[in-house]
């Protein structure tokens, strides 16, 4: 299947520093890229949708400003969280769409980054 | 928005035994999709379902897309140990804006008992 890099797997930052988070599609071009959050024990709440070249669309109740998403490429896009707070610990999970495939339907995940705020 | 209820919440089950889940929803979605979460990882896709009716298989694992594209089934036969964690079911429904959207369900998690 369709390989998503998400880097880093783990950070822990200090209250008030930002935080970037990277997605890669390595062996596919993904014109569409997601931004979940996972709280413990609860399913994917999608961020943000970001298309390559245009702005990110954030969903309702997600605050654009703290959640700073950049799709500069067909197989990059990345999540900054900036002002970090302990509120926004959590487990972040990227996922990329395939572009010009019969499977445009099938969404591929990173594996995930754990953001702690001390 | 498009809702999936994903049944059972979760399932303690013996080694070797069948487990069955599903997930329906009032809404049509033109592709089902079924994920394993292992704990601190991402979804990792299971399959992925095109047509009503549809009935496909990945190894021990067999999903059905319902014929009234508002309901899709997990079957995992002969169940091991590694097959715990979390699965997710996900159809893809036209969202508007000439955009389709992926809603989730809430998981199945699954312990498997040796």
């Amino acid at each position: 299947g369709a390989v998503v890099s998400q880097h880093p797997s783990r950070v822990i930052c200090k209250s008030g520093t930002s935080v970037k988070i990277e997605c890669r599609s390595l062996d596919f071009q993904a014109t569409t890229m997601f931004w979940y959050r996972q709280f413990p024990k609860q399913s994917l709440m999608l961020m943000a949708t970001s298309n390559e070249g245009s702005k990110a669309t954030y969903e309702q109740g997600v605050e654009k400003d703290k959640f700073l998403i950049n799709h500069a490429s067909l197989t990059l896009s990345t999540l900054t969280v900036t002002s970090a707070h302990p509120e926004d610990s959590s487990f972040y999970i990227c996922s990329a769409r395939a572009a010009g495939t019969q499977r445009v339907n099938i969404q591929y995940f990173g594996a995930g980054t754990r953001l702690s705020v001390l | 928005g498009q809702q999936l209820n994903q049944s059972p919440q979760s399932m303690f089950i013996q080694e070797g035994e069948d487990v069955s889940m599903n997930c329906t929803s009032s809404s049509i979605f033109n592709t089902w999709l079924w994920y394993k979460q292992d704990p601190g990882e991402g979804p990792v896709l299971l399959i992925a379902l095109y047509k009503a009716g549809e009935l496909t298989s990945n190894g021990r694992l067999t999903a059905q897309f319902g014929t009234t594209r508002k309901d899709s089934f997990l079957n995992i036969s002969a169940s091991i140990p590694s097959d715990v964690g979390i699965y997710f079911c996900a159809g893809y429904a036209y969202s508007g804006a000439g955009s389709y959207q992926l809603t989730f369900g809430k998981g199945t998690k699954l312990s498997v008992i040796p």
